[in-house]
């Protein structure tokens, strides 16, 4: 059972290239998330999914896209890498607590650290 | 919106003293409550989670509280040791999301 898992743990790009992250979960979760964290700034949520082929935006949503075509994976792409986006992101899965919603905690998976130059 | 505050942001102890961190939320519509731990260059590692109709939660010499109603969510660390230190975070799920507070920064003097 390896958790949350996240490709790659590190990665450096030049301005204008692209990318993506992939996050992947072995427990069977409905909902993934995407964070940056940032100094001084703390966690924000780029976008998530409630479940397959679902993907909702979150606080900081521009300059990223995802996909979500299977249950167990969440992509996170950039299309055009910029210096703002150097960062450490962070991908977390929850289940569904059935009609109760969010009641499940949230595992992290280890971060990818980004820089853009 | 909810938003989740942590007070102090940075906090120095010697080895062995008790303390407590804070953690306020505005919007006391929550599933629940979690707190966790994240080392300098590592990810989150949940340390306790406490359901909204739960008061308390205890894992070892951790203690976390939760009152819904003040919108306060506290965790005691008993007996700190130097590797408690880390930068302790409380999440708030509503709606589908989990709203983080800027964290505690705790070191613990030898």
């Amino acid at each position: 059972n390896a958790g949350v898992t996240q490709t790659p743990k590190f990665r450096v790009l030049k301005t204008g290239q692209s990318m993506t992250l992939l996050c992947a979960q072995d427990m069977n979760h409905e909902y993934m998330y995407w964070y940056r964290q940032d100094p001084g700034m703390g966690l924000r949520l780029i976008h998530y999914s409630v479940g397959e082929g679902t993907t909702a935006k979150g606080e900081v949503p521009d300059g990223y896209n995802v996909s979500r075509l299977k249950k167990q994976n969440f992509l996170l792409g950039l299309e055009s890498a910029a210096p703002s986006q150097t960062s450490v992101y962070f991908c977390a899965s929850s289940p569904l607590g059935g009609t109760l919603g969010l009641t499940g905690a949230q595992y992290f998976g280890p971060g990818t650290r980004l820089t853009v130059l | 919106k909810q938003e989740v505050t942590q007070i102090p942001a940075a906090l120095s102890v010697p080895e062995g003293e008790n303390l407590v961190l804070n953690c306020s939320f505005t919007d006391s519509a929550i599933y629940n409550l979690q707190w966790f731990r994240q080392d300098p260059g590592k990810g989150l590692t949940s340390l306790l989670l406490i359901q909204s109709s739960q008061r308390e939660q205890t894992s070892g010499r951790l203690n976390a509280s939760l009152d819904k109603s003040s919108g306060r969510s506290t965790l005691y660390i008993a007996a700190s040791q130097p590797g408690d230190s880390a930068t302790y975070l409380c999440a708030a799920p509503t709606g589908n999301q989990f709203y983080f507070g800027t964290g505690t920064s705790l070191t613990v003097i030898p």
